[in-house]
């Protein structure tokens, strides 16, 4: 079975520019996750869908971090515009339960804001 | 305090050796609690849950102390490819308190 599909692997961009990460969850879980990880904050929730509805988008930065699920099988998340402190690596996972710590991670999409 | 604290290491131990780390949370009505492994520039992998009678899956043993408000992990018999980053998660009722620890570092050496 297919795991949780992350794109672009890595993406090299300057600041001001937007980025877009895609993220394909595992068909039938519910539940979808944005994580960003860096040195200094480790792991950190940014949003997360239950059913494809934003349930807690408290952990995103500002304004210009902003996040959709259009369906059951696709996810976005979009920095406009980005900035060197953004780069990081982040994560999208998905579970079948909304409030069990059982995540499936995709590989990761490894920004760099120069 | 953080709600999820675990000791960085990194703890640098010969292969066969023993070892164990913990992790101390600070929510008294956390739920559920897990270990996850992540390897260098890899995603994190769900390793074991742990239960409130303690689990254990070959040479990795977790236990829960609730009391106390820790989670433990103990590695029997290490090998090379135990070596990684381990995150202690705990989790508290909706997805938003699935909180992660920094993570403690495991280098086996030969």
């Amino acid at each position: 079975d297919a795991g949780v599909i992350q794109s672009p692997r890595h993406e090299v961009t300057e600041m001001g520019q937007e980025v877009t990460l895609r993220c394909k969850p595992i068909s039938g879980h519910n539940s979808l996750f944005w994580y960003r990880q860096t040195m200094m904050r480790g792991l950190e929730l940014l949003i997360y869908f239950n059913n494809n509805v934003p349930i807690d988008d408290s952990g995103m930065p500002e304004d210009r971090f902003s996040a959709k699920m259009p369906n059951a099988s696709f996810s976005t998340l979009k920095i406009q515009p980005s900035e060197p402190r953004d780069s990081a690596v982040y994560f999208c996972a998905s579970s079948l339960l909304e409030d069990i710590g059982e995540l499936f991670f995709g590989e990761g999409s490894r920004l760099t804001v120069l | 305090r953080k709600e999820v604290e675990q000791d960085p290491g990194p703890f640098n131990v010969p292969e066969g050796a023993t070892v164990a780390f913990n992790c101390t949370y600070s929510n008294s009505a956390s739920q559920s609690f897990f270990w996850y492994r992540q390897d260098c520039r890899k995603e994190p992998k769900l390793l074991m849950s742990v239960y409130s009678s303690g689990n254990e899956d070959g040479r990795f043993t977790a236990q829960l102390n609730r009391a106390s408000q820790y989670i433990s992990l103990l590695i029997r018999d290490s090998k090379l490819s135990d070596s990684a980053t381990y995150l202690c998660v705990v989790t508290g009722g909706s997805a938003s308190k699935i909180i992660f620890g920094s993570g403690t570092r495991l280098s086996i050496r030969p």
